[in-house]
């Protein structure tokens, strides 16, 4: 499979507990991105890397949450501390830069966060 | 920062009829407007995309269309069938002078009854 992969596809914690989720983009995208998204509701934007930079990230996201691609490859994404408002599917997307601001995302299946 | 509005939140049309979404954008900057489906349960998929140099895109049953005067697009979709039923959104971006992640709207419940 080609695609983007994530995993766990999903997790139940308990308040208070950290996680981490992993997300292994297209092999030839450059940018990978991570989403959030809740029931109802369309993905919303927390953080994007190209290769091993993070770009950019959303001014919502808490300090609790922190991403890594350390060698331009997969990414981790960890919430510390767990709140039962970060219950949502987690997606991650990759895209190719063309040098033509080519914005194709690709999708992952994404992971469910349950926070009991 | 970008705010992307998308009307209406579900919409239910008969086979063979045809669907219209409607989204607006609030920064002119934006330049490229993708939309995604989402089937339940599945990741969202890329459909058809247009950019700020092209009013109008057409792709099989699918187009878009772009007014970035009035800064609003849509997604027309004809000859509808059952397997279009499923989540669309519309998203913008500025790409590569600015905030290149895409600012997706809230959905559309696309319901086609057979």
């Amino acid at each position: 499979d080609t695609g983007v992969s994530q995993d766990p596809r999903h997790k139940i914690t308990k308040r208070g507990q950290n996680v981490t989720f992993r997300c292994d983009p297209i092999s030839e995208h450059n940018r990978l991105y991570w989403y959030r998204q809740t029931l109802g509701q369309g993905p919303e934007f927390l953080t994007y890397f190209q290769n091993e930079a993070q770009l950019e990230k959303s001014r919502l996201l808490s300090d609790r949450f922190s991403a890594e691609r350390p060698k331009g490859s997969f990414s981790t994404l960890e919430i510390q501390r767990t709140e039962q408002g970060d219950s949502a599917m987690y997606l991650c997307a990759s895209s190719a830069s063309d040098g033509v601001a080519n914005e194709k995302l690709f999708f992952g299946s994404g992971t469910q966060l349950s926070v009991l | 920062g970008e705010n992307v509005e998308q009307h209406p939140s579900t919409l239910s049309v008969q086979e063979g009829d045809s669907a219209v979404i409607k989204c607006t954008y609030s920064d002119s900057a934006s330049n490229y407007f993708p939309w995604y489906k989402q089937e339940l349960g599945k990741r969202p998929q890329l459909i058809i995309d247009i950019r700020s140099n092209v009013g109008e895109k057409k792709d099989q049953r699918i187009a878009v269309t772009l007014n970035k005067t009035a800064k609003h697009f849509s997604l027309h979709i004809t000859e509808t069938q059952p397997e279009d039923s499923a989540v669309y959104f519309c998203a913008a971006s500025i790409g590569d002078t600015g905030r290149r992640a895409l600012t997706f709207g809230s959905g559309t419940r696309l319901q086609v009854q057979p």
